[in-house]
């Protein structure tokens, strides 16, 4: 079935630093992609996403551009600020099952002042 | 601000006890969807509905139940609460429509003893 996976744990970075976080996805077809960030006490607000293969979606500061070649969707940020200190997870509709969001685990972002 | 109301946001129960988590949102959305967030923070599908009186289990085999008489409100029962049930549950809803995102509540967290 169509899946995504985040590849690093916990994040600590200063602020201003640059962040990426890194999600691959398995799919079949064409899904769309997404990035979903839940500040602490709160649930899940859609942060950006990107319908087709080329697309970038942008919000906040916060960058990813649907890889199809790689079939990745990679978070970027020049310069995080501790507002961003947060929990962000990728996501993927399925287009063959009534395009149901499937998430990939968390990774917790910690910015410090 | 949140369109999608959960209550309550928290709950700490006995074992055996039956519970009701309560889910409403006002934007209209026809498709409502309950997850568990686990410890490790992955979300996982537990419940769907597509309509008023279509409710569908997810990819999580779970031991609630969830109905669905009008399209605001989908609520989620356990009949019997057990420690394995400790988790968050955060219920979401979206419109029709692949690109359409979910909306998401502030999420019930319960703890069962």
């Amino acid at each position: 079935g169509n899946s995504v996976t985040r590849m690093e744990g916990p994040v600590t970075l200063s602020e201003e630093a640059f962040l990426t976080i890194n999600c691959t996805y398995t799919a079949t077809g064409y899904p769309s992609l997404f990035w979903y960030v839940q500040y602490p006490g709160e649930g899940l607000q859609l942060l950006l996403k990107a319908t087709k293969a080329d697309d970038k979606g942008s919000n906040k500061g916060f960058e990813a551009t649907y890889r199809k070649e790689t079939t990745s969707f990679h978070l970027e940020k020049g310069s995080v600020q501790v507002s961003d200190s947060a929990v962000y997870f990728c996501a993927l509709s399925d287009p063959y099952n009534d395009y149901k969001l499937s998430f990939g685990a968390g990774t917790t972002v910690t910015v410090r002042a | 601000e949140a369109d999608i109301y959960q209550t309550p946001r928290y709950l700490v129960i006995g074992t055996g006890k039956k519970i009701t988590l309560e889910c409403s949102q006002t934007m209209g959305h026809d498709k409502m969807y309950w997850y568990q967030q686990d410890p490790g923070m992955e979300l996982h599908l537990i419940h769907y509905s597509y309509g008023v009186n279509s409710t569908e289990k997810g990819d999580l085999s779970s031991e609630s139940t969830v109905s669905r008489i009008r399209t605001e409100h989908f609520p989620l029962t356990l009949e019997s609460a057990r420690p394995s049930h400790t988790s968050q549950y955060l219920c979401a809803s979206r419109e029709t429509g692949r690109d359409s995102p979910l909306h998401f509540g502030n999420g019930t967290r319960l703890t069962v003893t």
